[in-house]
C-alpha cells in the first residue's frame, strides 16, 4: 500500500479565500504530480515536480501554484477560490525510474461556494 | 501528441463472469507504458496493471491481466471472476516523457458487477 497522503480530505470554502491543499509522501519518490478531475470525467495534469526546487505546469491550465521545498512534501495553493475551482484534486508520486509505478493520494474534494 | 481512447462508458457483467475493457492508444513514441486503475466511488486511485511497450509477455496481476496488442495499439484490461466489490469506474493511461512521466488517461469506464 503506498504512503501518500493528503488533507483536506473535503473542503468547502467561500469565494476569494485562499486555500492550500497539501500532499505528503513517505516513500523518498522524486516525482510527485498534482492532477484535477470533475466527477466522472479523466484526470488532467495541472503540476509536476522531478524533485526539491523543480516545478512545471502541466497540460490543463491552472490558477493555482505548487512548491517543492522538501523531498516528501507537494502543496497546491490557491490564492483566490472561485466556483469554477470547484473539483477533485489527486496528488501522486514515482520513483525516479520512467517505469516506476505511480501512486495516488485519496484526493481532496474541493466545493467552492 | 499521446491520445488514450476508452469506447465503453458503461458496462456491466454478472458476478463470476469475467469481462474486457476496452482501450486504444496512440503515440509516436517507441518506448512507453500502459497503466489501468480502479476509481471506486470513494475517489482514490487505485493502481492495478502496468505494461512496458518492450515485454514481451502480457502483464497479469491476480484476476487482471492485460490483452497487449502492439500492433493494433490497444490493451485491453480483462478481469476475471468479476466481483461485486469491482463495480468502479476504471482508467486506461499512458506515460508522458515530456510532462516528468505523468499519466494521460483516458474518460474511463464505469463497471457494474451484478448479482
Amino acid at each position: 500500500e503506498a504512503d501518500i497522503y493528503q488533507t483536506p480530505r473535503y473542503l468547502v470554502i467561500g469565494t476569494g479565500k485562499k486555500i492550500t491543499l497539501e500532499c505528503s509522501q513517505t516513500m523518498g519518490h522524486d516525482k510527485m504530480y498534482w492532477y484535477q478531475q470533475d466527477p466522472g470525467m479523466e484526470l488532467h495534469l495541472i503540476h509536476y515536480s522531478y524533485g526539491v526546487n523543480s516545478t512545471e505546469k502541466g497540460d490543463l491550465s491552472s490558477e493555482s501554484t505548487v512548491s517543492r521545498i522538501r523531498t516528501e512534501h507537494f502543496p497546491l495553493t490557491l490564492e483566490s477560490a472561485r466556483p469554477s475551482h470547484t473539483s477533485q484534486y489527486l496528488c501522486a508520486s514515482s520513483g525516479r525510474q520512467g517505469t516506476d509505478t505511480q501512486y495516488f493520494g485519496p484526493g481532496t474534494r474541493l466545493t467552492v461556494l | 501528441a499521446q491520445k488514450i481512447t476508452q469506447t465503453q462508458p458503461g458496462m456491466f457483467v454478472q458476478e463470476k463472469e469475467a469481462v474486457t475493457l476496452d482501450c486504444t492508444y496512440d503515440t509516436s513514441d517507441q518506448s512507453y507504458g500502459l497503466f489501468w486503475y480502479k476509481q471506486p466511488s470513494s475517489g482514490e486511485m487505485i493502481f492495478l496493471i502496468y505494461q512496458g511497450s518492450y515485454d514481451e509477455q502480457n502483464a497479469t496481476e491476480g484476476r487482471y491481466s492485460l490483452n497487449f496488442q502492439k500492433a493494433r495499439k490497444s490493451a485491453n484490461l480483462v478481469i476475471s471472476a468479476s466481483q461485486l466489490g469491482d463495480s468502479a469506474m476504471y482508467f486506461c493511461a499512458m506515460r508522458d516523457l515530456d510532462s516528468g512521466y505523468a499519466l494521460n488517461f483516458g474518460k474511463g469506464t464505469s463497471l457494474l458487477v451484478t448479482p
